[in-house]
């Protein structure tokens, strides 16, 4: 139950894009559809930005998408705004039928 | 709409035990797959235990087997983590979270209790 990779911190300019990636195993990423990525403000509660590797829930922002190959997935978010800044955490469903989180990245807006 | 209050957290020494709740509302409880979420101080999430909505199965972390216990009260709509022989290592703030009627992933989270293990 190894957390999933990720980058620790990534950066970018306002307007710009970025791309956060989460590798793991055939065991958890590569084997499921089933990875979800969530964004955490300092002393808040994750939220929910994408799920099923790609879907966006009602009410986020269509600048956040999603995508996979092979065992590794990835979040983009384009049009960087300040807002934006926040930590964000990948998720994957495991063949053992339980969770497992990235280590998180941190995205500052330059 | 869907609130998740969690409670229960505080000082507690090593060894000794704790358990928090998570009262849910403003959903079917009974219909949802509920987890337990953790996150050290300064550090990032851990995924801890799954129940399922009707408690047939459970699944947790390596680390906390055998020492944690996941339940649920579905006529009290309360989601439970017994946790026992506590570790320095446990210190964390816990949170608990629904997952989407079948799917995989957690649609709404609580504000978190912190739970300190220290002597």
């Amino acid at each position: 139950q190894s957390a999933l990779a990720q980058p620790a911190s990534v950066s970018g300019s306002p307007g710009q894009s970025i791309t956060i990636s989460c590798t793991g195993t055939s065991s958890d990423v590569g084997g499921y559809n089933y990875v979800s990525w969530y964004q955490q403000h300092p002393g808040k509660a994750p939220k929910l930005m994408i799920y099923d590797v790609s879907n966006r829930p009602s009410g986020v922002s269509n600048r956040f998408s999603g995508s996979k190959s092979g065992n590794t997935a990835s979040l983009t978010i384009s049009g960087l705004q300040a807002e934006d800044e926040a930590d964000y955490y990948c998720s994957s469903y495991t063949s053992s039928s339980t969770r497992v989180f990235g280590i998180g990245t941190k995205v500052t807006v330059l | 709409q869907v609130q998740l209050v969690e409670s229960g957290g505080g000082v507690v020494q090593p060894g000794r035990s704790l358990r928090l709740s998570c009262a849910a509302s403003g959903f079917t409880f009974r219909n949802h797959a509920m987890h337990w979420v953790r996150q050290a101080p300064g550090k990032g999430l851990e995924w801890v235990a799954v129940i399922s909505y009707d408690a047939s199965n459970k699944y947790y972390t390596d680390s906390v087997k055998g020492r944690f216990t996941i339940s649920r009260d579905n006529s009290k709509n309360t989601l439970y983590l017994q946790m026992n022989s506590l570790r320095a290592e446990d210190t964390a703030m816990y949170y608990c979270a629904r997952e989407e009627w079948t799917k995989v992933y957690f649609d709404y989270w609580g504000q978190g209790t912190l739970v300190t293990v220290s002597s």
